[in-house]
């Protein structure tokens, strides 16, 4: 199972709402990442959990917030976001967050802030 | 500034054919590196990862990588429509406290029936 489900696959949200994206996998991986991708863009890193602790918050604004439960899961929680902050927002796990650390992500969130 | 670059296309490659990408990287210190594919409106999808210098084959697929001249490649033999896409080339170095994967831009293939 090289699996990683992300929920919701579209999201439509108003600049005063507040939502969340979910991210779940059982690989077994210990580190989580958030990435968010604009059109025709490489995906930009946000944060980092490697085992189920805050290692890199890509200076991302503080209406973005992580949250990781266990290992297992991993969240974004979002608020007063804007309209530029509309994009592809992937998660991915990787077994370490180390050198040899081959990412796999999920299906992604298409979020629309309106 | 750590970089990776990859000419953006669009590479168009008759069916058949062998479509080859290339990656350049500008940190030395680079220790391993990897090809993703990515569809339209999809997310990357992990099809090759190589380590060491020389060649490594998965399938139709060829990774080679050469550090003394700071490139890697990915060739796709006999092409088919369904590999058009854009590759994404990712390069992980050492950062200030962490590990840190730098991607490249991508390249857009066409794979011409």
């Amino acid at each position: 199972d090289t699996e990683v489900t992300q929920t919701p696959k579209h999201l439509v949200m108003g600049m005063t709402n507040k939502k969340s994206l979910k991210c779940e996998q059982h690989m077994g991986h210990r580190a989580m990442y958030w990435y968010k991708q604009k059109a025709k863009k490489p995906p930009e890193l946000m944060f980092v959990y490697s085992y189920e602790k805050l290692s890199i918050n890509e200076s991302v604004p503080s209406r973005f917030s992580p949250e990781c439960p266990n290992s297992s899961l991993l969240n974004l929680h979002l608020h007063a976001l804007q309209p530029e902050d509309s994009a592809l927002y992937l998660c991915a796990s990787s077994q370490g967050h180390d050198m040899n650390t081959e990412a796999f992500f999920g299906q992604g969130t298409r979020l629309t802030v309106v | 500034q750590k970089e990776v670059e990859q000419n953006s296309g669009p590479l168009s490659v008759p069916e058949g054919a062998i479509a080859s990408l290339n990656c350049t990287y500008s940190d030395r210190g680079s220790q391993s590196f990897f090809w993703y594919r990515q569809y339209s409106g999809k997310s990357p999808e992990l099809i090759m990862f190589i380590y060491s210098n020389g060649d490594k084959e998965d399938g139709r697929f060829t990774a080679q990588l050469n550090k003394a001249s700071q490139y890697v490649s990915l060739l796709i033999r006999d092409s088919q429509p369904s590999d058009s896409a854009t590759y994404l080339c990712a390069v992980n170095i050492i950062g200030d406290s962490n590990y840190q994967l730098i991607w490249g831009a991508g390249t857009k293939l066409i794979i011409k029936p």
